[in-house]
């Protein structure tokens, strides 16, 4: 069965500061990866998605790797801004049964609560 | 932009009674799902689907069930609510596995 770990759980960094959220899986049969970002009550904000063919997305200061033969993503948040505060969750997908697979639904890890101090 | 709507922010229901949450999306995806959040647990998938009138049970269907008469709309009941369900639910869709979007939450209470 899948499993989705993300480190550290929580992390508080001062503002400007580069930082590495990380991902990792078990199963490397995924179809694609997809980070989120939820502010306290709210839903899911898509950030990005790196499809099972690609190795990183970017989307301005936020950039996403995937290496599926180890398990692992990360998610690189450059020059860090106190309105960057939120959880970060990131979701393997596996392929759907209207794509040839059996599931299709997102499988998530817990999150990392970043807090960016002024 | 992908909408993914939900009819409620927040819902407070007695335990027993049945209880509908609806989710509609505007992007004719195929797929839509239905998760709950709770602290400590993070997200669990209760129920999906890939097609009208399909459903496949998540890990942790029991006490629920999910109506998909038309593309657009998803919807999630719970039978007969107890305290337990006490949970923030979240509605999303996908197209074929690629980028999924999430409405906005149902926090619901039951008393």
């Amino acid at each position: 069965k899948q499993e989705v770990t993300q480190i550290p759980a929580a992390l508080s960094v001062p503002e400007g500061e580069n930082l590495v959220l990380n991902c990792s899986f078990t199963d490397s049969a995924i179809y694609n990866l997809q980070w989120f970002r939820q502010d306290p009550g709210k839903g899911l904000t898509s950030l990005l998605l790196i499809q099972s063919s690609q190795r990183e997305q970017t989307s301005g200061r936020l950039n996403a790797s995937l290496d599926k033969s180890s398990g692992r993503s990360t998610l690189y948040i450059a020059a860090s801004q106190p309105g960057d505060s939120a959880t970060y969750l990131c979701a393997v997908i596996h392929p759907p049964p209207n794509y040839g697979g059996s599931q299709g639904n997102l499988i998530f890890g817990k999150g990392t609560k970043l807090s960016v101090k002024p | 932009d992908v909408k993914v709507t939900q009819s409620s922010r927040y819902l407070v229901k007695r335990t027993g009674e049945k209880v509908f949450l609806e989710c509609v999306q505007d992007m004719d995806h195929e797929n839509m799902f239905w998760y709950r959040q709770d602290p400590g647990l993070g997200l669990r998938l209760i129920y999906f689907s890939y097609d009208v009138k399909m459903k496949e049970k998540g890990d942790i269907p029991e006490g629920y069930s999910v109506s998909r008469e038309k593309k657009e709309r998803f919807s999630l009941i719970l039978e007969s609510a107890s305290t337990n369900q006490t949970s923030m639910y979240l509605c999303a869709s996908s197209f074929m596995g690629l980028e999924a979007f999430f409405g906005q939450g149902t926090r619901l209470t039951v008393v």
